[in-house]
């Protein structure tokens, strides 16, 4: 039982470059998540998604895309690539909502 | 809408010293309670959680925390420090409704000395 995989784990971009970030869990949680985590910040919530195919806005949404096809995948999508988008991504998991979340190892992205 | 507040953003405290962490929180509902622990290069795991019952909720290293309703807390304790125990402690809440999202505080730098 692998729980949650996220890949890459490093990445330097360029600006205005694209990429997607890849999160995968094996424990057939419904609900997942993406969290980017900025020095000295807490979380802040990205997307959110309740099931396959239904996916929502968090807090800090802009520049960033999602999909949830299946259950076990959730890929983080960034268009036009920033420097402010520089950060550490988190996905997460739980089996219901308002349940523990299983965290991911994150992929430190820089943007230059 | 919920909300959490992490007192101190650094803690220092001695091998073998008491561990204290606090967290105040905000809810219109009752709320369920998380702490969390990040070690370096790493994602966030469980460390504890109050969802209903026990307002003294143990979990694992040693840590504890108790729910206190009136005083909107959740403040994480440990009598006894350990080097290992050097980390940063996220303090969350969600309610269970409105896809039961989770709100993070600040985080909190643990320091141990030896």
């Amino acid at each position: 039982n692998a729980g949650v995989t996220q890949t890459p784990k490093f990445r330097i971009l360029k600006i205005g470059q694209s990429m997607t970030l890849q999160c995968t869990q094996d424990m057939n949680h419904n609900y997942m998540y993406w969290y980017r985590q900025d020095p000295g910040m807490g979380l802040k919530l990205i997307y959110y998604s309740v099931g396959a195919g239904i996916t929502d806005k968090g807090e800090v949404p802009n520049g960033y895309n999602v999909s949830r096809s299946t259950t076990e995948d959730f890929p983080l999508r960034l268009e036009l690539a920033a420097p402010s988008q520089t950060s550490v991504y988190f996905c997460a998991s739980s089996y219901s909502r308002a349940d523990t979340q299983y965290f991911g190892p994150g992929t430190r992205l820089t943007v230059l | 809408a919920q909300s959490v507040t992490q007192l101190g953003s650094h803690v220092s405290v001695s091998e073998g010293a008491l561990v204290l962490l606090r967290c105040n929180y905000s809810s219109s509902v009752p709320p369920y309670l998380f702490w969390y622990v990040q070690y370096p290069n790493q994602g966030l795991q469980l460390l504890l959680k109050y969802t209903t019952g026990a307002t003294l909720v143990k979990g694992i290293n040693g840590f504890e925390a108790e729910f206190k309703k009136s005083e909107t807390s959740f403040h994480l304790t440990k009598p006894s420090a350990h080097m290992s125990d050097a980390a940063e402690y996220f303090c969350a809440v969600s309610v269970n409704t409105n896809a039961g999202k989770s709100t993070f505080g600040d985080g909190t730098t643990l320091t141990v000395k030896p």
